[in-house]
């Protein structure tokens, strides 16, 4: 089976750094991938590491490491707006399982 | 906006009941995905389909079913409500089968009583 760990709350200050980490167990890795979610909204993609190393999207970037079953996401220039739930997501682990697992999401609260 | 549309908003019925809800997904998705989320609650996976075709099945109760059409609209069928089938239903797509990058619709809000 699988199984994501992520911290259940984080609280950061208006324009400062964010890191929201994520461990997985699975028996079948294909990549990790991260959603966004406002309360009473959808979840938003924001990114997706299949190999080892950091992604970046503007304030937003990713890090995957396989070897330690570890990535994480991190928000720079924190905004008031990023204040939300965000998930990290991995692909079931069966051979051509086409879902995915996610967290159960770390809530974030940007303050001023 | 993601491009995925889901009707209706919010549903109230009773328990015992049946229901459908209904998802157009991103033009040009061929894969639509069903989730179910309760209060405070992960996304659960409920069932995924692929141009027609159910591809993927996660933990979803005999009371429900789904399909998806040949203009790839979908539809979850809930019935025999209980109380606790009381959740946000998302219907997510993308384009392919990998299931790596979805697109979220903005969900129904079901409340059984």
């Amino acid at each position: 089976g699988q199984s994501l760990e992520q911290p259940s709350e984080v609280t950061a200050v208006e324009g400062a750094i964010v890191q929201i980490n994520c461990t997985y167990q699975t028996s079948g890795f294909y990549g990790l991938s991260w959603y966004q979610q406002h309360d009473g909204g959808a979840p938003t993609f924001l990114s997706y590491n299949a190999l080892d190393g950091l992604e970046e999207t503007g304030r937003f970037s990713s890090f995957l490491s396989r070897s330690d079953s570890y990535g994480y996401l991190l928000l720079q220039e924190l905004q008031m707006k990023d204040s939300a739930s965000y998930f990290c997501a991995v692909r079931e682990g069966q051979t051509g399982a086409n879902n995915l697992f996610f967290g159960t999401g770390t809530r974030l609260t940007v303050i001023p | 906006d993601s491009g995925v549309t889901q009707t209706p908003k919010h549903l109230i019925t009773a328990t015992g009941q049946r229901v459908t809800l209904r998802c157009s997904p991103r033009s040009g998705d061929l894969s639509v995905y069903w989730y179910q989320q309760s209060l405070d609650q992960g996304l659960q996976f409920l069932i995924q389909y692929y141009n027609g075709e159910e591809r993927a099945k996660g933990n979803i109760l005999e009371r429900f079913s789904a399909q998806q059409f040949p203009d790839l609209h979908s539809e979850l069928n809930l019935s025999s409500l209980e109380l606790g089938d009381s959740a946000l239903y998302f219907c997510a797509s993308s384009i392919g089968q990998a299931p790596y990058e979805q697109y979220f619709g903005p969900g129904t809000r079901l409340t059984v009583t």
